[in-house]
């Protein structure tokens, strides 16, 4: 299956401080990249759909200035988490899609970002 | 809503011993239905996708099935190396291609 990267892997920052987070499709061009957070013991839950060179589409619920989403080419799309807080502490993971038929097939994950905000 | 639930929430088997996870849907217009394991600390990997009712998939000791309502991951003879978090997710119709709700998740833990 293709590759997707995140990085930082791990990341530990003070409260009102900002951290960018990257996912790259290392191995093909992903139209499209989704953006979601998964707290201890649940299940993923779909903060963003991020297209290269346009706006990101962000779920109920989610604060588009918070979490800013910049999907500059067909390889890479950012994650800034700004001001961050203790309750933004979790698992960020990001996923990248291919474009067939009319259809995004199988989306194939990064290996996410674990965050803590101290 | 697109809902998913995974049933049961955690299951532990000896080595061996074949069992099935289900995972039940309610969605408008299911393009697709994807099965993921994922172990701690990791993100999701890809296992399959089913579109149809009737259409099966297999990978080793895994074997994905669809009907209207509800997917089956069976898995024959595991082993603890199967252990992990299996997670199922549906991609409906509409105007937001790509996007997945997912279930809850299985925990599965195989013991030697």
């Amino acid at each position: 299956g293709a590759v997707v990267s995140q990085h930082p892997s791990r990341v530990i920052c003070k409260s009102g401080t900002s951290v960018k987070i990257e996912c790259r499709s290392l191995d093909f061009q992903a139209t499209t990249m989704f953006w979601y957070r998964q707290f201890p013991k649940q299940s993923l839950m779909l903060m963003a759909t991020s297209n290269e060179g346009s706006k990101a589409t962000y779920e109920q619920g989610v604060e588009k200035d918070k979490f800013l989403i910049n999907h500059a080419s067909l390889t890479l799309s950012t994650l800034t988490v700004t001001s961050a807080h203790p309750e933004d502490s979790s698992f960020y993971i990001c996923s990248a899609g291919q474009l067939a038929g009319g259809l995004y097939n199988e989306q194939f994950f990064g290996p996410g970002t674990r965050l803590t905000v101290l | 809503e697109d809902q998913v639930t995974q049933s049961p929430e955690a299951l532990r088997l000896q080595e061996g011993e074949s069992s099935s996870l289900n995972c039940s849907y309610t969605v408008s217009g299911l393009r697709g239905l994807f099965w993921y394991r994922q172990d701690p600390g990791k993100g999701p990997e890809f296992l399959f996708t089913l579109y149809s009712a009737g259409e099966e998939k297999e990978k080793e000791r895994l074997k994905a099935t669809l009907t209207k309502k509800e997917s089956f991951l069976h898995i024959t003879a595991p082993k603890p190396e199967d252990s992990a978090t299996y997670l199922c997710a549906v991609q409906a119709g509409g105007t937001s291609y790509g996007k997945l709700t997912f279930g809850q998740g299985t925990i599965l833990t195989v013991h030697p």
